[in-house]
């Protein structure tokens, strides 16, 4: 399977744990994003890297979420202090950079947080 | 800052009727257009997108979008719709003069193809 991968699919927590999600993109993609999608909702921006550089975060991203990208490969989320609101589905996608910069993302199957 | 409204939460239409998801948006620039489907337990997928040129973009599974710059509207449609066509759809609109990446979804409107 060459798609975008995310692990753990499912984590339950408990107010005030850390998490962290991980994201493979597909290995040619120089550009990953991670969103957040909760019930009723569309996928809501967090954040973007091309390459290394995480180079737009939400304004609205609260302290606690951080992410890396280390090696311009797999994505790191963390979210510390984890809160009830932080129970979301976290989505990674992946796209290639092009002349226009139109590339469209590629989603992975998303990481379920369940925070009680 | 950009917006995507998608004012149907959800649509109903029998097998081999043509299907119309509506899609309206709101950016200081020009838009960059997307539509995505999302099935039960599945990750977002990409159908169609407009950029430039035309007006009418055709994607997969037989989809199609009609850009209309003066109505600030991208709908989704397709001729003959399939039950297995049944899922949620997302409408999703980047500002091409920003530079920036972020794409920003609509609230996603559920497609009920009844046999």
């Amino acid at each position: 399977d060459t798609g975008v991968s995310q692990n753990p699919r499912h984590k339950i927590t408990k107010r005030g744990q850390n998490v962290t999600f991980r994201c493979d993109p597909i290995s040619e993609h120089n550009r990953l994003y991670w969103y957040r999608q909760t019930l009723g909702q569309g996928p809501e921006f967090l954040t973007y890297f091309q390459n290394e550089a995480q180079l737009e975060k939400s304004r609205l991203l609260s302290d606690r979420f951080s992410a890396e990208r280390p090696k311009g490969s797999f994505s790191t989320l963390e979210i510390q202090r984890t809160e009830q609101g932080d129970s979301a589905m976290y989505l990674c996608a992946s796209s290639i950079s092009s002349g226009m910069n139109t590339g469209e993302l590629f989603f992975g199957e998303g990481s379920r947080l369940t925070v009680l | 800052a950009q917006s995507v409204a998608q004012p149907e939460d959800q649509v109903n239409v029998a097998e081999g009727n043509p299907l119309t998801v509506k899609c309206t948006y709101s950016v200081s620039g020009n838009p960059y257009l997307f539509w995505y489907v999302q099935y039960p337990n599945r990750g977002l997928q990409f159908l169609l997108k407009y950029i430039t040129g035309d007006n009418l973009v055709k994607g997969s599974y037989g989809f199609e979008a009609e850009f209309n710059k003066s109505q600030t509207s991208f709908h989704l449609k397709k001729p003959s719709a399939l039950v297995s066509d049944s899922a949620l759809y997302f409408c999703a609109v980047r500002d091409a003069g920003t530079g920036f990446q972020k794409l920003v979804f609509g609230t996603g409107t559920r497609l009920l193809v009844s046999p």
